[in-house]
């Protein structure tokens, strides 16, 4: 158990549904992220929001839509996705702490994931 | 640009030693993380380095050289459940506590 949820687990969508992900975190954290992992690739971090506010947007295509109504929940809405978006999205927490400033590793805990599927 | 670079796939035996390396090429330096990911499950957090040298947590150990932009994680008597994937992560910007560049992830299959 890392303190990290996801629902749901798997996602089966076509490409004109609308879907969200949910990510719920209770490890006090003031961080919250979204990644996708594509097999054999690196991680792709997709948002990260720092006490509810977005603080880094990947250059990410307009059909995901994060949202973050407070430091423990984290979603992802989606729609109009295209089936290159198949993909793990995993969701993390940190400490965050501001910038500038390293209080401790920072260390990103994530959750199971949600695998998606779109036909 | 930014890179990452480890090994696709590895091998080794059950009860041996085994050194997954992991060379990087970033804008600034702020941290070295090694995470381990088992099949379907979520990346778990293994260690940091931050200064150059080798830090020790029982059977895992990570070593850091930032002169040559070069960490490997090194483990010790394997077990079968030491399986899994290995992610190497550098947090390249001194102004960002939150960007992570990452390694594609080095699967390591362990043999009886």
């Amino acid at each position: 158990e890392t303190g990290v949820t996801q629902t749901p687990r798997h996602l089966v969508m076509g490409m004109t549904n609308k879907k969200s992900l949910k990510c719920e975190q209770h490890l006090g954290h003031n961080a919250m992220y979204w990644y996708k992992q594509s097999a054999k690739k690196p991680l792709e971090l997709m948002f990260v929001y720092n006490f509810k506010e977005q603080t880094e947007n990947n250059s990410v295509p307009s059909r995901f839509s994060p949202e973050c109504p407070n430091s423990s929940h984290l979603f992802l809405h989606l729609h109009t996705l295209q089936p290159e978006d198949s993909a793990l999205y995993l969701c993390a927490s940190s400490q965050g702490g501001g910038t500038g400033e390293i209080r401790n590793y920072n260390e990103q805990f994530f959750g199971p994931g949600t695998r998606l599927t779109v036909l | 640009g930014q890179n990452i670079d480890q090994p696709t796939e590895m091998t080794a035996t059950e009860g041996a030693i085994v050194q997954i390396n992991c060379t990087y090429q970033t804008s600034g330096f702020n941290g070295l993380f090694w995470y381990q990911q088992h099949a379907g499950e979520a990346p778990t957090f293994l260690s940091y380095n931050v200064l150059d040298g080798l830090e020790e947590k029982g059977r895992f150990s990570s070593f850091l050289s930032r002169s040559k932009g070069y960490s490997y994680l090194l483990l010790k008597e394997l077990q079968m459940k030491d399986s899994a994937s290995y992610l190497c992560a550098v947090r390249g910007h001194m102004d960002s506590n939150y960007q992570l560049i990452w390694g594609a992830g080095t699967k390591l299959i362990i043999k009886p």
